[in-house]
């Protein structure tokens, strides 16, 4: 069965990065993009980006191009995100969800979500 | 900066059928929007519903649908059991991005 499995919380002072994984299991991790979405705490969620594990190429929401980079290790069907220059308000619940195709078939297994603490 | 609306709050009663739906600053949703609509409860991780308007994933109950209503997508509940309380997303396809809706909480009553 499809799995993601993201790692661990973190705590991270504002300024710092932090880089959260998700790995890949049950389907072959090189046909699925990888999209990221955060959720602030009693907030609503926000579309971050995509990867495809492929050819490595990337699209960010606007919002955060320039301070998020996806990238994986197709060797251990793993994706990454790593967000830097962190600010209190970048403390969220970080997912990373799979899609078949870039639109048509929709996200559909998700992560179980990486708690991320930016604090000082 | 493109928005997309959701109802913030419905309530509707055990049985009953409930209407969300979903629109975008940018004018009338069409298909090409590829509407998504997502589930999430308290502490858990979303759960797709429905992709591309109107399909369902395998695991999507029956009672759930999606269409495009007015210019907008929607996603009808029919048929509404306890469980169904939540919070549904509908996420918008714009040329290489995405965007989702501030949510709707569905009450059930």
């Amino acid at each position: 069965q499809v799995q993601l499995v993201q790692s661990g919380a973190e705590v991270k002072k504002p300024g710092a990065s932090v880089k959260v994984s998700c790995k890949a299991s049950g389907y072959t991790f090189t046909g699925y993009y990888m999209h990221w979405v955060r959720q602030a705490p009693g907030q609503g969620l926000e579309w971050m980006g995509w990867i495809n594990p492929n050819s490595g190429g990337t699209n960010y929401a606007q919002k955060f191009q320039g301070r998020v980079t996806m990238t994986r290790d197709t060797s251990i069907s793993t994706a990454y995100m790593e967000l830097s220059r962190l600010r209190s308000d970048d403390t969220a619940v970080y997912y990373c969800a799979s899609s078949l195709d870039i639109a048509v078939a929709g996200l559909d297994y998700w992560g179980q979500g990486t708690l991320v603490t930016v604090s000082s | 900066q493109t928005v997309v609306t959701q109802e913030p709050s419905l309530t509707v009663s055990p049985g009953g059928t409930v209407t969300l739906t979903c629109a975008s600053s940018t004018g009338a949703v069409t298909s090409g929007y590829y509407p998504n609509w997502f589930q999430q409860k308290p502490g858990q991780a979303p759960r797709a519903l429905i992709y591309s308007t109107s399909n369902k994933h395998s695991w999507t109950p029956a009672r759930f649908s999606g269409s495009l209503l007015g210019g907008k997508a929607a996603l009808t509940l029919s048929g509404v059991q306890p469980e169904d309380e939540a919070e549904y997303y509908c996420l918008l396809y714009y040329g290489g991005t995405w965007v989702f809706g501030g949510g709707t909480k569905l009450t059930v009553l």
